[in-house]
């Protein structure tokens, strides 16, 4: 079965900090997705940055950039000039093939992360 | 462009009684995916619509089902709801299959209480 684990349940850091959230994950396939998701306390899912495991280059989005290692099946959040903003849980997803082309995603159980001023 | 939508937002039911929810998918996309967090916990997977058929289905029982339209807006329905029910849940559409975009969006999801 394909899982992903995101071993630190809860971090915090100080406003205009840096911090990594870890992120490992479990497959077979060789050509797949991975994602970094937010969800504030309004609930909403929001997609902060994505990687395609056939990209060697690590995806960066503004402030937020991945650590993808894939003979590790590793893939880490770096969140720099942290902002009061970016207080949200934090969840690593993983693609997986449904059918056709589509496919479902497989989470973690997600990191709290609190930006302090 | 108009994001996922979802309703209701909120929602409370007793054991045994039956709920539909409903999203409404972002421009242009054609499957729709929906998934039910508990709290504290990551979202799990129960179904998926691709071009009103369903395209794959988690580890939930038939009293969770669906159904897509010819706009590919969604229905989640749940029958003889049970306590364990209580949870939030997402709906994320995405483009599929010809055309493929991987990255699903999320709506805002609906809160469900099972009294």
């Amino acid at each position: 079965a394909q899982t992903v684990t995101q071993s630190q349940p809860e971090m915090s850091v100080q406003e205009a900090e840096t911090v990594t959230l870890s992120c490992t994950y479990d497959t077979s396939e060789n050509n797949y997705y991975l994602f970094w998701y937010k969800q504030p306390p309004s609930r909403q899912m929001i997609l902060v940055i994505r990687q395609e495991a056939y990209k060697q280059q690590n995806a960066t989005e503004n402030r937020f950039s991945v650590n993808f290692q894939k003979a590790a099946k590793s893939f880490s959040l770096k969140i720099s000039d942290s902002q009061l903003g970016d207080t949200a849980m934090y969840f690593c997803a993983f693609s997986q093939w449904v059918a056709g082309n589509n496919r479902k995603l497989i989470w973690g159980l997600g990191t709290s992360l609190a930006v302090n001023p | 462009e108009t994001g996922v939508t979802q309703s209701p937002t909120h929602l409370i039911k007793t054991r045994g009684q039956q709920v539909t929810l409903r999203c409404s998918s972002q421009s242009g996309h054609n499957t729709v995916s929906w998934y039910q967090q508990a709290l504290g916990q990551g979202p799990q997977f129960i179904f998926q619509y691709y071009r009103e058929e369903e395209n794959g289905r988690g580890n939930f029982p038939p009293r969770f089902s669906g159904l897509q339209f010819p706009n590919y807006s969604s229905e989640l329905n749940v029958n003889a709801l049970e306590l364990d029910d209580s949870a939030l849940y997402l709906c994320a559409s995405s483009i599929g299959v010809a055309g493929f975009q991987e990255t699903q969006y999320f709506g805002p999801g609906t809160r469900l209480l099972v009294l």
